[in-house]
């Protein structure tokens, strides 16, 4: 099984509609990511946690919401989808400060909106 | 502002050697990292590189150099299961990964 998995890995969904993608790891580490990807872009951060009571925004995170229910699960909300929010998303996890470039990613979650 | 550039694609011949380079500028500085990803799939890390000088691990090395914000990823015998994207990505003074766009190595016979 992955350490860190992602559900669902596809999603086609309406303008408008509330979705949520679920993410679990087994590594037993703090630190979890919300990372969006569009061709071209890289990889862009929406938000991060580094344990269950500490929640932070990244880079884009309007229009997104996050909550994290226990060390292994954090889950990541569109409250309302947009077409402009179809990308592939990639929750990710790491240790703490000194090995906090190393991440460990989910297999994704590719979302499409129309 | 915070910013990592490297070649958007490269073309190599399977057997060869390749080099892919970065720059960075960012807010304080933690490390370069190196990662891969098949199209379709997630990243996977590669290497990381604290310290000025070259780090090998098989037939992938990476060089840093800090006083330069430059760093470079240097792949050996090239297989065509190594077609990929390449992600350089340096953590900052907060210990948050800057990510640069990545570049895609295509491998030919």
């Amino acid at each position: 099984d992955a350490d860190v998995t992602q559900t669902p890995r596809n999603r086609i969904t309406k303008t408008g509609k509330r979705i949520m993608l679920e993410c679990s790891q087994t590594k037993g580490h703090d630190r979890m990511y919300w990372y969006r990807q569009d061709p071209g872009l890289g990889l862009r951060l929406i938000y991060y946690s580094f344990d269950v009571k500490d929640i932070n925004k990244g880079e884009i995170s309007d229009g997104y919401s996050v909550s994290r229910q226990a060390q292994a699960k954090f889950s990541l909300s569109l409250e309302s989808a947009i077409p402009n929010q179809t990308a592939l998303y990639f929750c990710a996890t790491s240790e703490g400060t000194v090995h906090a470039g190393e991440l460990f990613f989910g297999e994704g979650s590719r979302l499409t909106v129309l | 502002g915070q910013n990592i550039d490297q070649p958007t694609e490269m073309t190599a011949t399977e057997g060869a050697i390749v080099q892919i380079n970065c720059t960075y500028q960012t807010s304080g500085f933690n490390g370069l990292f190196w990662y891969q990803q098949h199209a379709g799939e997630a990243p996977t890390f590669l290497s990381y590189n604290v310290l000025d000088g070259l780090e090998e691990k098989g037939r992938f090395s990476s060089f840093l150099s800090r006083s330069k914000g430059y760093s470079y990823l240097l792949l050996k015998e090239l297989q065509m299961k190594d077609s990929a994207s390449y992600l350089c990505a340096a953590l900052d003074s907060n210990y948050q990964l800057i990510w640069g766009a990545g570049t895609k190595l295509i491998i030919k016979p």
